[in-house]
């Protein structure tokens, strides 16, 4: 089957601008997570999904960041008034449970470049 | 929560070298740990677990209780053993801010 999407694969935008990153997970998978990959900053977590409970934001590094998950599938990552830092590959994983043992299944990531 | 850490950020083996990269842990019930990996261009996968006790593309990972350690090791490192690998608790609970930095490898011909 088809494994975790994102939209779009590259994203450049300019300094102030809003941006919108999608995630389609893997059909059936009840958690899914935003990270954040920069070099040599390595992936940082950003936010947690898991079913109808109310999303985990601990690693949001600001209030410009946001995401909302609808109907427990698709999620989309909202950046507002973007800045340079804000420069980096998001990625986006699935996995199936809370289990321990499952793995994340992740996204091939949306490169955000802000100039 | 678990907490990973993996010192060194750049290692560079000669082929047929072996190769370790380090991963050390913090818990206070049983670990649960795997490494992913990132080749050049694809997307981060699994590349194993400690609960399995398998060996995938050459690479074992033990755990050790007393050094608190979860060292990833391959005895002769290949050309496509390049890329970047993390070492992992399972991202649930606390543990969702535990991945860390990375290494990334670099086998020299």
């Amino acid at each position: 089957g088809a494994g975790v999407s994102q939209s779009p694969s590259n994203k450049v935008t300019e300094k102030g601008k809003d941006v919108e990153l999608r995630c389609d997970p893997i059909s059936g998978h009840t958690a899914l997570y935003w990270y954040r990959q920069s070099l040599g900053q390595g992936l940082e977590f950003l936010i947690y999904f898991q079913g109808n409970s109310a999303p985990d934001k601990s690693g949001l590094p600001s209030d410009r960041f946001s995401a909302e998950r609808t109907g427990g599938s698709v999620s989309t990552l909202t950046i507002q008034r973007t800045q340079q830092e804000d420069s980096a590959v998001y990625l986006c994983a699935s996995s199936p449970s809370m289990s321990s043992y499952n793995e994340q299944f992740f996204g091939p990531g949306t490169r955000l470049t802000v100039l | 929560a678990q907490r990973v850490t993996q010192p060194e950020k750049l290692l560079s083996v000669f082929k047929g070298a072996p190769v370790e990269l380090k991963c050390n842990y913090s818990y206070s019930g049983s670990p649960e740990l795997f490494w992913y990996v990132q080749y050049s261009r694809q997307r981060l996968q699994l590349l194993l677990r400690h609960i399995s006790r398998e060996s995938i593309k050459g690479f074992t990972a033990d755990l050790n209780k007393g050094e608190t350690s979860f060292h990833l090791k391959k005895p002769f490192a290949q050309e496509e053993d390049s890329a970047m690998y993390y070492c992992a608790p399972p991202a649930y609970g606390n543990n969702r801010l535990a991945f860390g930095k990375g290494n990334q490898v670099v086998v020299i011909p």
